[in-house]
């Protein structure tokens, strides 16, 4: 149990285009979700947290406009990337919470995203 | 603050040899520890967990952890690690606040087991 499913796995997008990367919850509820950005060989940097049915809290210095996080239902999360630029290259992680809340993140597999 | 501090950045071991990967936290409040995994190109996948009873922890592919509060410690052992271990490993804590919990990941640590 406590899957979490990230697709797409790898994108590759034009600079100035938007890219959406989906997180879904396959088998619970996540009221919570968690998004992350991580650079080669770096640990993972919180970007935002998620919250169903109201607005993400984004961490200090996460571009809010350029990270658009929509949670709009128990078992779906996603990050838009909007206009991007090769800058935003990097691979992109989110996690869930589930039932008790003790700190124990289920992630999803990632997402590679290469922008040209 | 809370914090996390992972004391290695890369382990190389030999294959069948045991391995001890360092983590030690700092925070004022209780909290849970974690030793996550991940593989090249994937997510975080849990391997042990320390809530609350015994302090020695055992975990998945033959990991455990042992929490030591008075040292603020939580490092993970394996007594034969195989090639398949390589990969890189982080230490979390997650702490309490207002709105939950948050989790608190260390910079990892990367495991290369030689043949």
């Amino acid at each position: 149990g406590a899957v979490v499913s990230q697709h797409p796995s790898w994108v590759i997008c034009k600079s100035g285009t938007s890219v959406k990367i989906e997180c879904r919850s396959l088998d619970f509820q996540a009221t919570t979700m968690f998004w992350y950005r991580q650079f080669p060989k770096q640990s993972l940097m919180l970007m935002a947290t998620s919250n169903e049915g109201s607005k993400a809290t984004y961490e200090q210095g996460v571009e809010k406009d350029k990270f658009l996080i929509n949670h709009a239902s128990l078992t779906l999360s996603t990050l838009t990337v909007t206009s991007a630029h090769p800058e935003d290259s990097s691979f992109y992680i989110c996690s869930a919470k589930r039932g008790v809340d003790t700190g124990e993140l289920f992630f999803g597999e990632g997402s590679r995203l290469t922008v040209l | 603050a809370q914090s996390v501090t992972q004391l290695d950045s890369q382990v190389p071991v030999f294959e069948e040899a045991p391995v001890e990967l360092r983590c030690n936290y700092s925070s004022s409040v209780s909290v849970y520890l974690f030793w996550y995994v991940q593989y090249p190109n994937q997510g975080l996948q849990l391997l042990l967990k320390y809530l609350s009873g015994s302090t020695l922890v055992k975990g998945i592919n033959g990991f455990e952890a042992e929490f030591n509060k008075s040292q603020t410690s939580f490092h993970l052992r394996k007594p034969s690690v195989h090639i398949s271990d390589t990969a890189e490993y982080f230490c979390a804590v997650s702490v309490g606040w207002s709105g939950g919990f948050k989790t608190i990941f260390g910079a990892g640590t990367r495991l290369f087991v030689k043949a």
